[in-house]
């Protein structure tokens, strides 16, 4: 079964705005990873952060991460059209990185 | 480069027939993982290797499909008897070790007719 579990499964939003992507799991875990896929292309790691962190920036995106919820949140500031693409997040519990279904964002020119 | 990589890119087979996927990962990398993602799905966990261990073969999705990784280094995913429900992008990941980070290959399009 997948651990992890993005939501929304969809958004989309006008190039300037801020997107918002959340992802559940379900066990304890060392790090969770966040991930882009462009249609057609491979995979895209994006930043990683540990289970002892609460919040982690890089560019233009900041990630967090609630242990006691089991949920970390991915925020992409200033969108442009490049970042229409679906993320993943991924989790390592148990020694593999489970991935969610991700979350197609589409931003609009 | 030094990234992860797969072969072939593209495979177009006949239903019934058997396909080899091969995966170089990183040098000195440890861990390996195989995912599919099917047309418009998420990623889907197959196979997990991490050094000498047994590896993690949870995620096959029947015993048609089988993996080895040789040596600790290179991997090979085996799909016999193929079906046309198989066709979709298999994925490649290595990571230095059980808690790295991913680091993953092109992926190899799998098309069953």
């Amino acid at each position: 079964s997948q651990q992890g579990e993005e939501d929304p499964q969809a958004l989309s939003i006008q190039e300037g705005e801020n997107a918002t992507m959340n992802c559940s799991y379900k066990t304890s875990i060392n790090n969770l990873q966040w991930y882009r896929q462009n249609s057609g292309r491979g995979l895209v790691h994006l930043i990683l952060i540990r289970s002892n962190e609460r919040e982690k920036h890089s560019g233009r995106l900041r990630v967090t991460l609630d242990t006691s919820k089991k949920s970390s949140s991915l925020l992409i500031t200033a969108s442009r059209a490049a970042d229409t693409a679906s993320y993943f997040c991924a989790t390592d519990a148990w020694s593999d990185m489970r991935f969610g279904a991700g979350t197609r964002l589409t931003v609009k020119p | 480069g030094a990234g992860v990589s797969q072969s072939p890119s593209n495979k177009v087979t006949e239903k019934g027939k058997d396909v080899e996927l091969r995966c170089d990962p990183i040098s000195g990398h440890t861990a390996l993982y195989w995912y599919r993602q099917s047309l418009g799905q998420g990623l889907e966990f197959l196979i997990y290797f991490q050094g000498n261990s047994a590896p993690d073969k949870s995620g096959l999705p029947s015993d048609r499909f089988s993996a080895e990784r040789t040596g600790g280094s290179v991997s090979t995913l085996t799909i016999q008897r193929t079906q046309q429900e198989d066709s979709a992008v298999y994925l490649c990941a290595s990571s230095l070790d059980r808690t790295g980070l991913g680091y993953f290959g092109p992926g190899t399009r799998l098309t069953v007719t």
